[in-house]
């Protein structure tokens, strides 16, 4: 158990809907990181938050958006979803600030599937 | 835009006998590497890492080999295991610190 916790494990929605994934970080840690993991693919880093702010974006479309809350916890925002959003959504902490030699921690992940 | 590639998809190796798991990357501002390690159900999980400065960099059963100038990074898993078995991805990441990941190589070590 790594101390990430995101909710919820598995969603299923339609084209065109909005869902919001939630992430609860390791106790302590005040970074937050969001990617994304298609079929085949590596992880894709969407935006990193530190305390609060936002800290260095990716990959993320302008239909996504993602908020850290005074409480540490994060919560990525889908809207205008795609069939092509299905995918496996993880979250990581780090104790921060970000540095070069930080390890992240992981959640289990949310699936994401779109029909 | 894949700054990190792993260009094997899966690797089978029998019990005892090595796991060489291969990484390549493009950007030289990379400065720190780590492997992680991905049971199916679970969220990666940090393996080993080693800095630009080194070359080598072991723990346990684990080895990283990092050739700056071939810009190419190797885990070597000595004896494999089964419980070994596990999707490992290769991550790389700069002074700015936005970490980049490769798709992964499956490893599946057979009894």
């Amino acid at each position: 158990d790594s101390g990430v916790t995101q909710t919820p494990k598995h969603l299923i929605t339609a084209t065109g809907q909005r869902v919001t994934l939630r992430c609860s970080p390791r106790s302590g840690d005040l970074s937050v990181y969001w990617y994304q993991q298609s079929l085949d693919q590596g992880l894709q880093f969407l935006i990193q938050y530190y305390n609060g702010e936002e800290r260095a974006k990716g990959n993320i479309l302008e239909r996504f958006s993602a908020q850290q809350f005074p409480d540490l916890h994060s919560e990525l925002n889908l809207s205008s979803l795609e069939l092509g959003d299905s995918a496996l959504y993880f979250c990581a902490s780090s104790v921060g600030p970000p540095q070069v030699n930080e390890k992240l921690f992981f959640g289990s992940g949310t699936q994401l599937s779109v029909l | 835009d894949q700054q990190v590639k792993q260009n094997s998809p899966s690797l089978s190796v029998q019990e005892g006998r090595i796991s060489i798991l291969n990484c390549d990357y493009t950007n030289s501002m990379f400065d720190y590497f780590l492997w992680y390690k991905k049971y199916p159900a679970e969220g990666p999980t940090f393996l080993i890492s080693i800095s630009s400065i080194k070359d080598k960099n072991e723990d346990g059963r684990f080895t990283v080999f990092l050739n700056k100038s071939a810009k190419h990074l190797s885990l070597h898993i000595v004896p494999s295991q089964p419980g070994d078995s596990a999707v490992y991805f290769c991550a790389a990441r700069a002074l700015n610190n936005d970490m980049r990941f490769g798709a992964g190589t499956r490893l599946t070590v057979k009894p």
